[in-house]
């Protein structure tokens, strides 16, 4: 069973045209949730550490927020430089980290 | 800032060759890891490693797989007998506490044929 699902797995948004993106983790013992943002054929680049249900975090168009159960990731404005593939992982009581599958966002000027 | 170098960006193999992943880490990092990408697929856990041993592996870690650091510096990936199935990127990253500031490098893509 996948302990971290990622949805949508596609969005494509107007240059300009705000969106979320949502994490979801079904087990319990989180350590951290992870936001990483992946451009073809490269590895992940980090984004965000959220460790605690009510914690934010912000960077330039890009926020996130995490619940008991989910996270979400809000893009502001997006602008065509935030395409990518935006990746949830999630660290349980262990020092792995367990991957969602990605949302692949595309932004049209 | 600083990055996780990994080496050499994409090697190909024939099938049952033996290859070397290498990756330097984040020099004042003290837990090292190894994922995969297959392609289309997610970021998969593969091994980590602290205080000189492995940590925790995955079940796609057998016992073709074995990791190193030689040398202080240097921290490798070694597949004895490489399997079509083994094409995918290699990711290497590590991080100073184990639980925050994951840094991945740009990964190895292997190809083997």
């Amino acid at each position: 069973e996948d302990q971290v699902t990622q949805s949508p797995e596609a969005l494509r948004l107007q240059e300009g045209e705000s969106s979320s993106l949502n994490c979801s983790y079904t087990v319990s013992g989180l350590r951290g949730l992870f936001w990483y943002r992946q451009d073809p054929g490269k590895g992940p680049e980090f984004l965000f550490t959220l460790y605690s249900a009510g914690e934010e975090k912000e960077k330039e168009r890009l926020k996130a927020t995490l619940t008991k159960k989910e996270s979400f990731l809000h893009i502001t404005a997006p602008k065509p430089e935030d395409s990518a593939t935006y990746l949830c992982a999630v660290s349980f009581n262990d020092y792995k980290l367990s991957f969602g599958a990605g949302t692949t966002v595309t932004v049209r000027a | 800032e600083p990055e996780v170098t990994q080496t050499p960006s994409h090697q190909v193999t024939q099938m049952g060759q033996e290859v070397i992943l290498r990756c330097v880490p984040i020099s004042n990092h003290l837990y090292f890891y190894w994922y995969r990408q297959i392609l289309g697929q997610k970021v998969e856990f593969l091994v980590s490693f602290y205080n000189n041993e492995i940590s925790e592996k995955s079940e796609i870690f057998d016992d073709q797989f074995s990791v190193e650091r030689p040398d202080g510096s240097n921290f490798t990936l070694k597949i004895r007998s490489t399997k079509l199935e083994d094409s995918a990127m290699y990711f290497c990253a590590s991080s100073w506490t184990g639980v925050d500031g994951y840094t991945f490098g740009s990964g190895t893509r292997l190809t083997v044929v």
